[in-house]
């Protein structure tokens, strides 16, 4: 069974600061892993996404994640957040048929 | 293009009831996935519909079941609530296995 490990359950955070979220996954095969954020009173969004190549994926508003196969690993970062990164981030991993798993999210903060 | 809608979006139910939660795709989607969000935690899977057929299912038990239409959208349908039952439903749609989008979700609150 997949399992999705998030390390960090709240991250507090000044603007300009740099990010890095954890994300760990456990399956033994091929998966596609992706990052969703739900701002404050919306909808889960999809950030970026991995399904194969380059290991170093970029998304939306400057997020880019690495996939390390060798750690099982889908780290997400950012160079420098800003308040209206405020937000849960949740780390998933889906393999290739459809029914994704998720971690139980990172609340970031962002102090301006 | 409206993305994947969702209703109702608030709903109270009495322990014992049934509950039906509705669920329109994406445009241009033919794939509906069901998630249960409780509260603190990341959302579970609970079965995917793809060609009117119930695909693949999560660790939920035969209370909980579905429908999917010729027009793609999808019905959860909840029997015999229960307290724990209350959390937020997502809906989500893809096109067969490429990446989900989300709907705003139903909150189910079961007193």
């Amino acid at each position: 069974a997949q399992s999705v490990s998030q390390h960090n359950h709240h991250v507090i955070l000044s603007e300009a600061a740099s990010l890095e979220l954890g994300c760990n996954y456990s399956y033994g095969g091929t998966v596609n892993l992706f990052w969703y954020v739900q701002y404050p009173g919306q909808h889960l969004q999809l950030l970026l996404k991995y399904f194969s190549g380059d290991p170093l994926v970029k998304g939306i508003k400057g997020f880019e994640a690495e996939f390390i196969k060798s750690k099982f690993s889908f780290n997400l970062r950012k160079p420098s957040v800003q308040w209206s990164d405020t937000a849960e981030y949740f780390c998933a991993v889906n393999a290739g048929a459809g029914k994704s798993t998720f971690g139980d999210g990172t609340t970031l903060t962002v102090k301006p | 293009d409206a993305g994947v809608t969702q209703s109702p979006t608030h709903l109270i139910k009495t322990r014992g009831q049934q509950v039906t939660l509705r669920c329109s795709p994406k445009s241009g989607h033919d794939t509906v996935s069901w998630y249960q969000q409780a509260l603190g935690q990341g959302p579970q899977f609970i079965f995917q519909y793809y060609e009117e057929e119930e695909r693949q299912r999560g660790n939920f038990p035969d209370r909980f079941s579905g429908h999917q239409f010729p027009n793609y959208s999808s019905e959860l349908n909840v029997n015999a609530l229960l307290l724990g039952d209350s959390a937020l439903y997502l809906c989500a749609s893809s096109l067969w296995v490429s990446e989900q989008y989300f709907g705003p979700g139903t909150r189910l609150t079961v007193t």
